[in-house]
């Protein structure tokens, strides 16, 4: 069984500049989860999707940071515009939706590094 | 404020040592994870514990869910260096819908 699949693997960009993370989860889960994990911390939630609908983004800046899952599958993340502050690790993960522990598979990460 | 307090935050011992990591809140938790992670790579779920008391174990490690389901334990015998990693515990708050994780354990084995 393919795992999650996260691209690119590393990203550098200048502060005010935009970026944008793909995440392929494995196949048949439908839940998935952009995670953003800062250096020496663990990973912090920042949205869940149920197919292609929201299930929790309260802790998305919205006002830079934007995701979509269209058809239920992959699913962006997008900073617009990026801030230094932003540099950490983006990982995304998936469950199966009957999972009641919320048991989940992680993709490698993306580490982004704003200059 | 984190809902999971994870010590100690760093740990460095020496091969064939024993160890325990603990995992602490003031909630009622419904379920309760351990992840490894490794540098560069996504965590990677070791166990999960559904019940108040629960002692499972994987070869050299073993997890224990406290028996009001507010902490747990995990405790590596004789820790080799592939035992090496960042720790996490990461649980699903009774009647909440999500996964809060811990801030880690960083576990160093030296040879």
């Amino acid at each position: 069984e393919a795992g999650v699949a996260q691209s690119p693997r590393y990203k550098i960009i200048e502060k005010r500049q935009s970026v944008a993370f793909w995440c392929n989860p494995i196949s048949g889960h439908a839940t998935l989860y952009w995670y953003q994990q800062i250096l020496g911390q663990g990973p912090k939630l920042l949205i869940q999707f149920q197919n292609n609908g929201v299930v929790d983004d309260s802790q998305l800046p919205k006002d830079r940071f934007s995701a979509e899952r269209l058809k239920g599958v992959d699913s962006t993340l997008k900073i617009q515009p990026a801030k230094l502050e932003d540099s950490a690790v983006y990982l995304c993960a998936s469950s199966l939706f009957s999972s009641r522990s919320y048991e989940q598979y992680f993709g490698p990460g993306t580490r982004l590094t704003v200059t | 404020t984190q809902l999971l307090e994870q010590s100690p935050q760093f740990l460095s011992i020496q091969e064939g040592e024993n160890l325990t990591v603990y995992c602490n809140s003031s909630s009622v938790f419904s379920s309760l994870q351990w992840y490894r992670q490794e540098p560069g790579e996504g965590p990677v779920l070791l166990v999960t514990v559904v019940t108040g008391g629960e002692v499972k174990k994987l070869k050299r490690l073993t997890f224990q869910f406290g028996d009001a389901r507010k902490d747990s334990s995990l405790h590596i015998t004789a820790a080799q260096p592939g035992d090496t990693g960042l720790y996490l515990c990461a649980g699903v708050i009774q009647g909440a819908q999500k996964l809060v994780f811990g801030q880690g354990t960083r576990l160093t084995i030296n040879p």
